[in-house]
């Protein structure tokens, strides 16, 4: 079984603040790790995705994650985020060997000030 | 290049008519297909997933349905909607592991 927990619903920071938005996973097998993110009433983007090889994964709008399978987490980070990067995030995890349903957190609404 | 198409993008239905929300996909043969629905600050929760023609899989138990009528087509259906049927729908689809490809979601209010 998978499961994706996304800690902190909601984050509110600076214009030009690091953000760093955490998930953990659960995965009996080697995971598939994601980030989407989701403008209002639109459907969800993706970000970056961890796969194999190298646990930091670069993704659009310079946001990256790391992949650390000790503390089994994908946080994702932005050292200076935008105004325009206000928007909910999902982390999803998918797993081989199965039907490979992604499985998705709750998702972390954050809100970029001025 | 592959591309999703999920309608209407909006949609008032009142309590006890029909509902049927279309999806399709172009540009690869054999997705996976999924429908979800959001609710505010409660995420994704999987409705229905289907690995082939005909095969659908429920996740939970509720008034909807899904059907897979061809390759890459997916509905999602209700015969009588109930209030708490509404919220955003989206069309997802993806190869095996790799990512998800989602629609533009449909925003369905039940009166």
């Amino acid at each position: 079984a998978q499961s994706v927990t996304q800690l902190g619903s909601h984050v509110s920071v600076s214009e030009g603040a690091l953000v760093l938005l955490r998930c953990n996973y659960s995965s009996s097998v080697p995971p598939y790790l994601f980030w989407y993110v989701q403008y209002p009433n639109q459907g969800l983007q993706l970000l970056l995705k961890y796969t194999t090889g190298a646990t930091l994964v670069k993704g659009i709008n310079g946001f990256e994650a790391e992949f650390n399978k000790s503390q089994t987490s994908f946080h994702l980070r932005k050292p200076s985020v935008h105004i325009s990067d206000t928007a909910e995030y999902f982390c999803a995890v998918t797993q081989g060997g199965g039907s490979y349903i992604p499985t998705f957190g709750r998702g972390t609404s954050l809100i970029v000030h001025p | 290049s592959q591309t999703i198409h999920q309608w209407p993008a909006t949609l008032v239905q009142p309590v006890g008519s029909p509902l049927s929300l279309e999806c399709t996909v172009e540009g690869t043969s054999n997705p996976n297909l999924y429908w979800y629905r959001q609710a505010a600050g409660r995420g994704l929760q999987l409705l229905f997933y289907s690995v082939g023609i005909g095969q659908i899989s429920s996740e939970v138990p509720q008034n909807l349905s899904a059907s897979r009528p061809q390759d890459r087509q997916f509905i999602l259906s209700s015969k009588k909607l109930l209030l708490s049927d509404s919220g955003f729908y989206l069309c997802a689809w993806s190869r095996q592991v790799d990512e998800a490809f989602f629609g533009q979601g449909t925003r369905l209010t039940v009166v």
